[in-house]
């Protein structure tokens, strides 16, 4: 399973852009790359997940380079209640072991 | 997305009692099941893994005999704390994915308190 390291926590400003950086320097060939947001005692929410270059949705864009090496997750104007902690998880989409790492602490201040 | 629920959400017990905690995946059929513990401002760490009408894979150092894990059916999956003591006091999660699914789906979390 693909080892992740992400930075500890981040601080960001209401409004600004939020960028997460993961590395997975020994993903495999089939590995997908998924974010989680968690929220203080809930459970993890899946927020996006993508394979190669990059991917887009409602909520965050999720940038990853060619040798699928790190990603990035990429929160636009970001807001207090996006303030949680964000997991980068690596592994075969559908049928993997969900190993998590120990996410990035994002507080957002306004 | 496709819904796990998980119940209780909070539980407190006497020491030396047996917690039973469910998780149901609501609108698809959990092929695997996942089950976690968290510990405040920690990651969520995985106690063990079950499929439909298998046994649970545990990780090492996670006591089968303490954490009984049933994963009879594609919808529903438990998890039973026996013979709880204040230091299982924690955060359960569950979670489920399906051979149809590209991501895992997470219940809401149990906060047990063992007192």
């Amino acid at each position: 399973l693909a080892k992740t390291t992400q930075p500890i926590s981040m601080d960001s400003y209401e409004g600004q852009e939020v960028n997460i950086t993961c590395s997975h320097n020994n993903i495999a060939t089939n590995d997908y790359i998924t974010w989680y947001q968690q929220f203080p005692s809930q459970g993890p929410r899946f927020i996006i997940q993508g394979y190669k270059t990059k991917v887009t949705n409602e909520v965050a864009s999720l940038f990853i380079p060619a040798d699928r090496k790190s990603s990035t997750l990429s929160l636009p104007r970001v807001s207090l209640s996006d303030t949680a902690v964000y997991y980068c998880l690596v592994g075969v989409p559908g049928g993997f072991k969900t190993i998590f790492g120990a996410g990035t602490r994002l507080f957002v201040k306004a | 997305g496709a819904v796990v629920s998980q119940h209780p959400s909070w539980v407190i017990c006497k020491s030396g009692t047996s917690v039973k905690i469910e998780c149901r995946s609501l609108d698809f059929q959990a092929t695997t099941m996942f089950w976690y513990r968290q510990f405040p401002k920690q990651s969520l760490m995985l106690m063990a893994t079950s499929n439909e009408g298998s046994k649970a894979t545990y990780e090492q150092g996670v006591e089968k005999d303490k954490f009984l894990i049933n994963h009879a059916s594609l919808t529903l999956s438990t998890l039973t704390v026996t013979s709880a003591h204040p230091e299982d006091s924690s955060f359960y999660i569950c979670s489920g994915t399906g051979t149809a699914n590209t991501e895992a789906f997470f219940g809401q979390g149990t906060r047990l308190t063992v007192v």
